[in-house]
């Protein structure tokens, strides 16, 4: 079975500083995804960024970027130039490639921008 | 174009009784996947169709939960004799295609048993 811990459960940063969340996974899956969706007050989930495992390199979008380790089983997400419309609950997700592709969630990092 | 949408937005419904959800997916999306989501904790799978069809239900958690497709579009999630451990948001996602594709989430049914 797929796990996806996030050790962080709040986390908070100033306005324009640089914050980095942390996630790891554990599988036995060669070929897989990961996410990372920004859940604000609205519920509404939205995709942040997605990491293809078999792609070396760390994806970025914009301001957001992740630090994917393969090995380690690690995942974490920074956010540079940090914004007030960042707060929002984070959560690091796993997807098998194949099948269902259904998302394995962590219990996700509440984070807030101070102004 | 319009998101995934979901109705109602809050449900409050006496222990014992029978609900259902409703999920209408983006146009054009085949795969459609229902979560629960407890508070304080990451969404869990309970079901997953491609078209009309049940792909993968390894996450309902008992036969009290059901939920169709008949269409291959709107998908109702039913839920039979209600107990208070329902009580969670139901979130309802849809995607294009299989392969990594994003997954776009409605804003969720919060249910509350009474």
């Amino acid at each position: 079975a797929q796990t996806v811990t996030q050790s962080q459960p709040e986390m908070s940063v100033q306005e324009a500083e640089t914050v980095t969340l942390s996630c790891t996974y554990d599988t036995s899956e060669s070929n897989y995804y990961l996410f990372w969706y920004k859940q604000p007050p609205s519920r509404q989930m939205i995709l942040v960024i997605r990491q293809e495992a078999y792609k070396q390199q760390n994806a970025t979008e914009n301001r957001f970027s992740v630090n994917f380790q393969k090995a380690a089983k690690s995942f974490s997400l920074k956010i540079s130039d940090s914004q007030l419309g960042d707060t929002a609950m984070y959560f690091c997700a796993f997807s098998p490639r194949g099948g269902s592709e259904k998302l394995v969630f962590g219990k996700g990092t509440k984070l807030t921008v101070n102004p | 174009g319009a998101g995934v949408s979901q109705t109602p937005s809050n449900k409050v419904t006496e222990k014992g009784k029978y609900v259902e959800l409703r999920c209408d997916p983006i146009s054009g999306h085949t795969a459609l996947y229902w979560y629960r989501q407890s508070l304080g904790q990451g969404p869990e799978f309970l079901i997953y169709f491609q078209g009309t069809g049940a792909a993968d239900d390894s996450g309902l958690p008992n036969d009290r939960f059901f939920a169709v497709r008949p269409e291959g579009s709107v998908s109702t999630l039913k839920i039979q004799r209600t107990e208070r451990g329902d009580s969670a948001v139901y979130l309802c996602a849809s995607s294009l295609l299989s392969g990594g594709s994003e997954q776009y989430f409605g804003p969720g049914t919060r249910l509350t048993v009474t």
